[in-house]
């Protein structure tokens, strides 16, 4: 069973940058076929998604936040980060990190999620 | 981005009762639709994909339908479990994007 945890600071100061890791257990992300992602949820409010890495490095950002994102593997370690700068209030969300299964056509959609971090924007 | 739009944003319903869940996309997706399920505090869960296929380990209470730019989710027997917000979310093009959710609350 895959399974998924995000770790790292849940208070950031507004213009600093948000970093978050994700640390996957029970699969290996450098074993292929899937895409890792990491989505966001305003409180109280729907899902948005950020971006994924392959095991490979390639990345896909929305296009909404990707002068801001970065998102990295370490295969060594098993997992993938978040890096979101210049961070406002705006940004504060309960962010995801997410495996993203292929189907034949090479679309994904999302079969394992962890548990979910708050992060919160505030001086 | 394709836009996607649920409808109800909430319904109140009795366990035992039948309970569908519309979702519209603002161009086809063919049929790459996933839905999701929410509980309070806790990461969504995937119950369907490919508009109708229903994820491992989920109850077939569970059902999903539709083609182009029109899809249902539909609980066939609404149980106390069931009780949650559901997502549905298209992975036909980058960006990904979800609906703004349902919230399915007991009457």
């Amino acid at each position: 069973q895959v399974q998924l945890q995000e770790s790292g600071p849940g208070l950031v100061k507004p213009s600093q940058t948000l970093s978050l890791t994700c640390t996957v257990s029970g699969g290996s992300i450098s074993s292929g076929g899937y895409y890792w992602s990491w989505i966001r949820q305003h409180p109280g409010k729907g899902l948005e998604w950020i971006g994924y890495i392959y095991y490979s490095g390639s990345t896909y950002y929305n296009p909404s936040l990707k002068s801001r994102v970065t998102i990295s593997v370490d295969t060594s370690k098993n997992q993938f980060s978040l890096k979101l700068s210049s961070v406002t209030a705006a940004d504060t969300a309960v962010y995801y990190c997410a495996r993203d299964a292929v189907e034949d056509g090479g679309n994904s959609y999302f079969d394992y999620w962890g548990q979910g971090t708050l992060v919160t924007v505030s001086s | 981005d394709i836009q996607m739009t649920q409808s109800p944003s909430s319904l109140s319903a009795s366990v035992g009762d039948r309970v569908t869940i519309t979702c519209r996309a603002s161009q086809g997706i063919s049929n790459s639709l996933a839905w999701y399920q929410q509980k309070p505090g806790k990461a969504p869960k995937l119950l369907l994909y490919a508009a109708s296929r229903l994820e491992s380990g989920v109850p077939s209470r569970f059902s999903g339908s539709g083609s182009g730019t029109d899809y249902t989710l539909t609980i066939s027997s609404l149980q106390p479990e069931d009780f949650a917000t559901y997502y549905c979310q298209q992975y036909y093009s980058t960006p990904k994007t979800f609906g703004q959710g349902t919230k399915v609350e007991i009457k």
